[in-house]
Order: C-alpha cells, then sequence, then structure tokens
C-alpha cells in the first residue's frame, strides 16, 4: 500500500461549486497533517494544516478521521483561482513530510 | 523574513559541468529540505538538515552532493548529471525537527540537464 494516496482527478467544477477530496494514509502514527496547494511550474505553498480532528478557514474545511486512516479537503463556493493541484501531505517522523500524488482542480467560468 | 529564497530560478547544465544550486531562508528554522520533482509528479525527498547536521539522504546518487554551511543556508552540489536529473529542484525549511509544523517551500531552480 502506498503512504499516500490521492484521487488523480481531475475534478471539472463550476465556479461557485462546492467539491471534496479524500486522501488515505498508511502510516498510523502519522500526527499531523497537511494540504498544499501547487500551481503549474510553481512551488507548494501551505493550505491548511491539521493537528487534530479538523479545520477551518474561510471556505475551505479540512476533516481527519484516524480511525479510518483518511483527511478530506471540502472547498465550498470555488473560484477560478482554486485551480490548482492539492496534494495531501502527512508528516510521517520527524523529518519528512510524504507527499500525495496529488489532485488536480479546475474551476471552470 | 517568511521566505524561502533558491537561485537560480533556472539552470541549463551540461553532462560534465559542476554547478551548485544554493537555498537560504531568515525564519531562524532549524531543519532544511531539498526534493525534487518530476512534471506531474509530487515532490520526492532528497536530503534533510537538522541542526545542520545530514540526518536523511534518501539514497540519492552521489552525483547530487549536499552541503549546509550555516543554519540559513542549504547548498545542492551538482556533478555529472544524466538528462533524466532533469527537473524541479525545491528547498524547504521547518521550525524544528518535531511534528508540529508544515514546510515553507522556495520558489525552484528549474533545471535541464543537456
Amino acid at each position: 500500500r502506498k503512504e499516500v494516496e490521492q484521487d488523480p482527478g481531475p475534478f471539472n467544477v463550476p465556479e461557485g461549486a462546492t467539491v471534496a477530496f479524500n486522501c488515505t494514509y498508511s502510516n498510523s502514527a502519522s500526527q499531523s497533517f497537511f494540504w498544499y496547494r501547487q500551481d503549474c511550474r510553481k512551488e507548494p505553498k501551505l493550505l491548511m494544516s491539521v493537528y487534530s480532528s479538523g479545520n477551518e478557514d474561510g471556505r475551505f474545511t479540512a476533516q481527519l478521521n484516524r480511525a479510518s486512516q483518511y483527511i478530506s479537503l471540502l472547498i465550498r463556493d470555488s473560484k477560478l483561482s482554486d485551480s490548482a493541484t492539492y496534494l495531501c501531505v502527512p508528516r510521517s517522523g520527524a523529518n519528512n513530510l510524504f507527499f500525495g500524488t496529488g489532485t488536480r482542480l479546475t474551476v471552470i467560468p | 523574513d517568511t521566505e524561502v529564497t533558491q537561485t537560480p530560478k533556472h539552470l541549463v547544465m551540461g553532462m560534465t559541468n559542476k554547478k551548485s544550486l544554493k537555498c537560504e531562508q531568515h525564519m531562524g528554522h532549524r531543519a532544511m529540505y531539498w526534493y525534487k520533482q518530476k512534471a506531474k509528479k509530487p515532490p520526492e525527498l532528497m536530503f534533510v538538515y537538522s541542526y545542520e547536521k545530514l540526518s536523511i539522504n534518501e539514497s540519492v546518487p552521489s552525483r547530487f552532493s549536499p552541503e549546509c554551511p550555516n543554519s540559513s543556508l542549504l547548498n545542492l552540489h551538482l556533478h555529472a548529471l544524466q538528462p533524466e536529473d532533469s527537473a524541479l529542484y525545491l528547498c524547504a525549511s521547518s521550525q524544528d525537527s518535531g511534528e508540529v509544523g508544515g514546510y515553507t517551500f522556495g520558489s525552484g531552480t528549474r533545471l535541464t540537464v543537456v
């Protein structure tokens, strides 16, 4: 089983839609979790950190289910600027982030 | 200063060249990282420095040689690379070696080996 698994998509959604991505991880010892967004040919940028059951920041909500070992990211009222690849990243061990393959989102006018 | 700065942004080098990538941060972070990212793939960890000591080498070929001169700087020395080494090389830093906190990434060096 891969360390981190994500649906690669692509997800094509209209502006204003709500979209959710799931991510499963294999290391049950992971303590902290992150969602990064990466625009084409740019570096990953931290979107949200999750240390307990979840986190909410404006239109973005992350939920953590430790029993099932998955993390979700919900985006409400999608904007064109949300188009990017979203990377799920559990922190496993002291010095390592394992990146999922990413989910590609395109928001359509 | 909440940035990680990488230079150069673009680099084209021949297979016999020697070049270096540079990374700098002034956030007081004590862990620094090199990642390699190929097109349409996630970043892959290469090296981790924690408190200026190499703590992880993910079986990277010796043609890549990291160096951490001080807590703010991280270099990656390149020698005798292959065309398949062409990729985006990302530097990142984090506060410490604990479990809390994400990484801050630099904008990367896009390397082409010809």
